[in-house]
């Protein structure tokens, strides 16, 4: 099985910089994943990790370590609009449903002026 | 380009009816799958396709969830009969193979009184 930690809630100031962890166990992993979702909308695609290391893409940066079952979303010059829940997923290397993505429960980041 | 297309937006039924939830992927994407969200369960697969046969249903609730994906371009969650307690924004994702990035439909808001 997967089980899957990140921090409820977390604000920050416009401007700053914030990293959201996540912590996973899991009996398999193929692939971390970060997703953003507005209240109300789909999550979207942010992030893509599988090897140890950092991944930059503009703004937002997702760090892995996969000795340490940890991972992080890393987001500078924080905007308004990235107030949003922030969902951590893990995919696992077993066949069938195991091979999907297991998503954490999200941290609903708010963006304070 | 069109992302993936879900049908109804919102449902509002009463406990007992059937619900046809409807779902049109990303065109070329071969791999579909239906979540279910919830404040208190997150975002939880239920069932996913590939090349529209049915790979894993081992996360759909019950018997009265059923799915299918007669074509490439078009799948079906139903629900009968339908119950308070599935209440909930049923999403649709599709990517391009089964450890592709999923992209998320709009979702559907479903609520059984």
């Amino acid at each position: 099985g997967q089980n899957i930690d990140q921090p409820t809630e977390m604000t920050a100031t416009e401007g700053a910089i914030v990293q959201i962890n996540c912590t996973y166990q899991t009996s398999g992993f193929n692939g971390l994943f970060w997703y953003q979702q507005h209240a109300g909308e789909a999550p979207t695609f942010l992030s893509y990790n599988v090897l140890d290391g950092l991944e930059e893409k503009g703004r937002f940066s997702s760090f892995l370590s996969r000795s340490k079952g940890y991972s992080y979303l890393l987001l500078k010059e924080l905007q308004m609009k990235d107030s949003a829940s922030y969902l951590c997923a893990v995919r696992g290397i077993s066949s069938g449903s195991a091979r999907q993505l297991t998503f954490g429960s999200g941290t609903q980041l708010t963006v304070l002026p | 380009d069109a992302g993936v297309i879900q049908s109804p937006r919102h449902e509002v039924t009463e406990m007992g009816q059937e619900v046809t939830l409807r779902c049109k992927p990303i065109s070329g994407h071969n791999s579909l799958f239906w979540y279910r969200q919830t404040m208190m369960r997150g975002l939880e697969l239920l069932i996913y396709f590939n090349n529209n046969v049915p790979i894993d249903d081992s996360g759909m609730p019950e018997d009265r969830f059923s799915a299918k994906m007669p074509n490439a371009s078009f799948s079906t969650l139903k629900i009968q009969p339908s119950e308070p307690r599935d209440s909930a924004v049923y999403f649709c994702a599709s990517s391009s193979t089964p450890d592709g990035t999923q992209y998320f439909g709009p979702g559907t808001r479903l609520t059984v009184l």
